[in-house]
């Protein structure tokens, strides 16, 4: 079975603080990649997909390494907003995509 | 845009009884998923489809029946539910054909379910 794995917190971390998640999955044929957001009680929705160039939104950037098969967040500037479960997803090519078990931020005052 | 839509909310069942989720998606999607989500076990695939009239089993289909007899619909049915059924049901859909979108899934906003 096809995994991928997070370390589930939680991250506890102050206002205006820096703080990276990473992801490992363990399928080398795996095609895309994307980070989701979790509110609690809430459904996931999407953050940002990855790029193998790495990316940027705003706060947030994305890196991937293939070698290492593995994918990072970073969240610069935390807000408390940002608390969340973060959800590392990988498409293996195949119609289904594969979710780790997510990782909790919690950002305090 | 109403997105994906699953009705209902909040549901309690007692053991033993049936019920049927209902998902909707307006976005033309192929593809549409059931997944439910327990603490600890983050979320876990239950049947899914990759186009009207077809589906296929997740990794946990045992207990659950689906159907989609309509692109946009996509049917759970719990024929006799049972106290491990209890958790909450997420319905997501994803275009699958072509563009940068396309392995993008969207989400419903769940459905808690009891069953007692």
């Amino acid at each position: 079975r096809k995994e991928v794995e997070q370390d589930p917190g939680p991250f506890n971390v102050p206002e205006g603080a820096t703080v990276a998640f990473n992801c490992t999955y363990s399928n080398s044929a795996s095609q895309s990649f994307f980070w989701y957001r979790q509110d609690c009680r809430k459904e996931p929705k999407l953050l940002m997909s990855v790029y193998s160039s790495g990316n940027e939104d705003g706060r947030f950037t994305a890196q991937l390494n293939r070698a290492s098969q593995y994918i990072s967040l970073l969240i610069r500037d935390s807000k408390l907003s940002d608390s969340a479960t973060y959800l590392c997803v990988v498409n293996e090519g195949y119609s289904t995509l594969t979710f780790g078990k997510g990782t909790m931020l919690l950002v305090s005052p | 845009n109403a997105g994906v839509t699953q009705t209902p909310k909040f549901r309690v069942l007692k053991t033993g009884q049936s019920m049927t989720l209902l998902c909707a998606q307006d976005m033309n999607h192929e593809y549409m998923y059931w997944y439910r989500q327990d603490p600890g076990m983050g979320l876990r695939l239950i049947h899914y489809s990759v186009g009207e009239g077809t589906t296929a089993k997740g990794e946990v289909p045992d207990g659950y029946n689906v159907s989609r007899l309509k692109k946009q619909n996509f049917l759970l049915g719990l024929e006799s539910a049972a106290p491990s059924q209890t958790s909450v049901y997420f319905c997501a859909s994803r275009s699958g054909t072509s563009g940068v979108a396309k392995n993008i899934q969207y989400f419903g906003a769940g459905t808690r379910l009891s069953v007692l």
